[in-house]
């Protein structure tokens, strides 16, 4: 079955940067799109990016734009999230999902990602 | 980008039906019917419930169902039952292959 499975949680000091994996198994990696999505304590889903798991190519949400970098590993099935210049608003859960194909505006976002829990803390 | 806008809450008693809203504008909803549900039950991962506006994923009950009118999209869940309680996100395609969600309703059934 189609899978996505996250690395685990992180803990920070402000200004580090953290990547956090996500792990594709079940279908043909490169034929879709990745997605993440992160969700701070009590708060709102908030959309970050995408990255063509094929092509490579990416989009970032204008909130993230020069901090967030999302990159894929396409012989490892795996997509990487790297944020930087933290501070304690980025305490959240990050989230990947699978787009249904390649980028396009009718994505939608199944299956996602467990989940991983990064704390920014001095 | 601000979020849609969802009421914070709604309820209803089992058996019943509530609507959740999403208002955004013709950059967003209202521009494309590409709007989406989720379901989020507390830590748990976002599930699918609605894409393309109107559109089932394969298995989901026909309980859930989706529309759009102008700006803004709804979501109406009939015949609630227990399980139905969660929080639930619109999230829309919003140009330029970007996307947009809203501020999520939290469900209770009383």
């Amino acid at each position: 079955q189609v899978q996505l499975v996250q690395s685990g949680a992180e803990v920070k000091k402000p200004g580090a940067s953290v990547k956090v994996s996500c792990k594709a198994s079940g279908y043909t990696f490169t034929n879709y799109a990745i997605h993440w999505v992160r969700q701070a304590p009590g708060q709102r889903l908030e959309w970050m990016g995408w990255i063509n798991a094929g092509k490579g190519d990416t989009k970032y949400s204008q909130n993230f734009q020069g901090r967030v970098i999302i990159t894929r590993d396409t012989s490892a099935s795996t997509g990487y999230m790297e944020l930087s210049s933290l501070t304690s608003e980025d305490t959240a859960v990050y989230y990947c999902a699978r787009s249904p194909n390649i980028p396009s505006p009718s994505d939608w976002f199944d299956p996602w990602g467990q989940g991983t829990l990064v704390t920014v803390s001095s | 980008q601000s979020a849609l806008t969802q009421p914070r809450s709604v309820s209803g008693s089992p058996g019943q039906s509530v609507t959740i809203s999403c208002t955004g504008t013709s950059s967003d909803v209202g521009g494309y019917n590409y709007v989406a549900w989720y379901q989020q039950h507390p830590g748990k991962a976002p599930r699918l419930m609605i894409y393309d506006v109107t559109k089932r994923p394969s298995g989901l009950p026909d309980r859930f169902s989706g529309s759009k009118s102008g700006n803004t999209a709804s979501l109406t869940i009939s015949g609630l039952q227990a399980e139905d309680e969660a929080d639930y996100y619109c999230c829309s395609y919003a140009g330029s292959y970007t996307f947009l969600f809203g501020g999520g309703t939290k469900l209770t059934v009383l």
